[in-house]
């Protein structure tokens, strides 16, 4: 089963603009990842956030952590039309052995 | 570093045949994942190594697949005998480190059953 879960499942927004995910998960984890697949590609990691660390960024993204609600969102800012792919969460939990995915949210990004 | 190597990028194949598909990870990393990839079902951990030893096959299908990693550069996803439903997307990934720390994913191997 999938721990992690996306909303929304499709975002198709202006360039220029903010495309914000959201991230929910069920059980304790030591850190959760952002990964991004384009179309027929593997997926490539985008960032890490540990489960002690609330907030990190990374050039145009930023990434928020609430352990409480076991939430996550990443923020894209100034989103570009090379920004178009799908966005998954995935987490560990705290045996630190499996790296479980979300289903995605597909990004649109239009000229 | 060439990345993850998966092979092939296709196969076509038909029912009940034997397929196998295989992995080169990044030189130096301890763990190698086995996922597949579907519409319906999204991602799913097959099976996991660390340091060539099978370390949760829990999402395993069936007696049908079985994966190997005979040494660290190597490792294969052996399904036998093949059904339409197998059909996906495989992806195999790497990562320097004992379980989930950052995963670098192959390029994957699109699997299609008639």
């Amino acid at each position: 089963s999938q721990q992690g879960e996306e909303d929304p499942q499709a975002l198709s927004i202006q360039e220029g603009e903010n495309a914000t995910m959201n991230c929910s998960y069920k059980t304790s984890i030591n850190n959760l990842q952002w990964y991004r697949q384009n179309s027929g590609r593997g997926l490539v990691h985008l960032i890490l956030i540990r489960s002690n660390e609330r907030e990190k960024h990374s050039g145009r993204l930023r990434v928020t952590l609430d352990t409480s609600k076991k939430s996550s969102s990443l923020l894209i800012t100034a989103s570009r039309a090379a920004d178009t792919a799908s966005y998954f969460c995935a987490t560990d939990g705290t045996s630190g052995s499996r790296l479980t995915f979300g289903e995605g949210t597909q990004l649109t990004v239009n000229p | 570093d060439a990345g993850v190597i998966q092979s092939p990028r296709h196969e076509v194949t038909e029912m009940g045949q034997e397929v196998t598909l295989r992995c080169k990870p990044i030189s130096g990393h301890n763990s190698l994942f086995w996922y597949r990839q579907t519409m319906m079902r999204g991602l799913e951990l097959l099976i996991y190594f660390n340091n060539n030893v099978p370390i949760d096959d829990s999402g395993m299908p069936e007696d049908r697949f079985s994966a190997k990693m005979p040494n660290a550069s190597f490792s294969t996803l052996k399904i036998q005998p093949s059904e339409p439903r197998d059909s996906a997307v495989y992806f195999c990934a790497s990562s320097p480190g004992q379980g989930a720390t950052e995963a670098f994913f192959g390029q994957g191997t699109r699997l299609t059953v008639v």
